[in-house]
């Protein structure tokens, strides 16, 4: 069964310093998306793609937030400068993008960010 | 605004008993209602969902049903096993939005 993968599993990482994380979809899908959990807390929105640009984002996708399609199957978060605040579970999703209607998201395993 | 709202955990139970994870929901509009479970060290499954009112989603014994009366879907299922230990995550997901709206998810530990 296909399904959404992430690498790495876990990045621990400096304040300060780039990371990106990094997913890849499920192949016919359309439409991508970046969550993340916070240890013990909500499973949050980040940001969705479509045609190779983002069609939604929450007020926690902030300018230090990026996402790219670099090639026909990967697809990216970066974050430029990472905080202390920003560790975190990260969760790539992907949905098949039907017309209309509620798409069903399929998950990845997650990365773990943890900042030093 | 939209939201879910469910149960808090840890739920423990003992090998064949009983579960009920109650979920509620806040929204606009017509969503769907989805269940997902995170088994250790793994990712966010789908476990079943509902798009309309009073459908029932079901799946590996869980079965939810959407209940708009009540603005409920809770997880149920009626003999546990030690391999459904997990957390359990409600979700809404509304029309023509891409953004799922998570639960705080409930940790289920079935003990043999």
């Amino acid at each position: 069964e296909p399904e959404v993968t992430q690498t790495p599993s876990h990045q621990v990482t400096q304040m300060g310093q780039e990371v990106i994380l990094r997913c890849v979809p499920i192949s016919n899908h359309l439409y991508f998306y970046w969550y993340r959990q916070i240890l013990g807390q909500k499973v949050e929105f980040l940001v969705s793609f479509y045609n190779n640009e983002i069609s939604e984002k929450s007020e926690i996708f902030d300018d230090q937030f990026s996402v790219e399609r670099p090639d026909g199957s990967n697809f990216t978060l970066k974050i430029r400068s990472t905080k202390l605040e920003d560790s975190a579970m990260y969760f790539c999703a992907s949905s098949e993008g039907r017309a209309g209607g509620v798409d069903t998201q399929y998950f990845g395993p997650g990365t773990r960010l943890t900042v030093l | 605004g939209n939201s879910v709202t469910q149960m808090e955990g840890p739920v423990t139970l003992s090998e064949e008993a009983f579960l009920t994870i109650n979920c509620t929901y806040t929204a606009t509009g017509y969503p769907s209602l989805f269940w997902y479970v995170q088994y250790p060290g793994e990712g966010l499954q789908l476990l079943l969902k509902a798009t309309k009112a009073d459908d029932k989603g079901s799946n590996k014994g869980f079965e939810a049903t959407y209940r708009k009366e009540t603005t409920s879907f809770h997880l149920e299922k009626g003999s546990v096993q030690v391999s459904d230990s997990a957390v359990y995550f409600c979700a809404l997901g509304r029309y023509n939005n891409n953004d799922m709206r998570f639960g705080a998810g409930t940790r289920l530990t079935v003990k043999p």
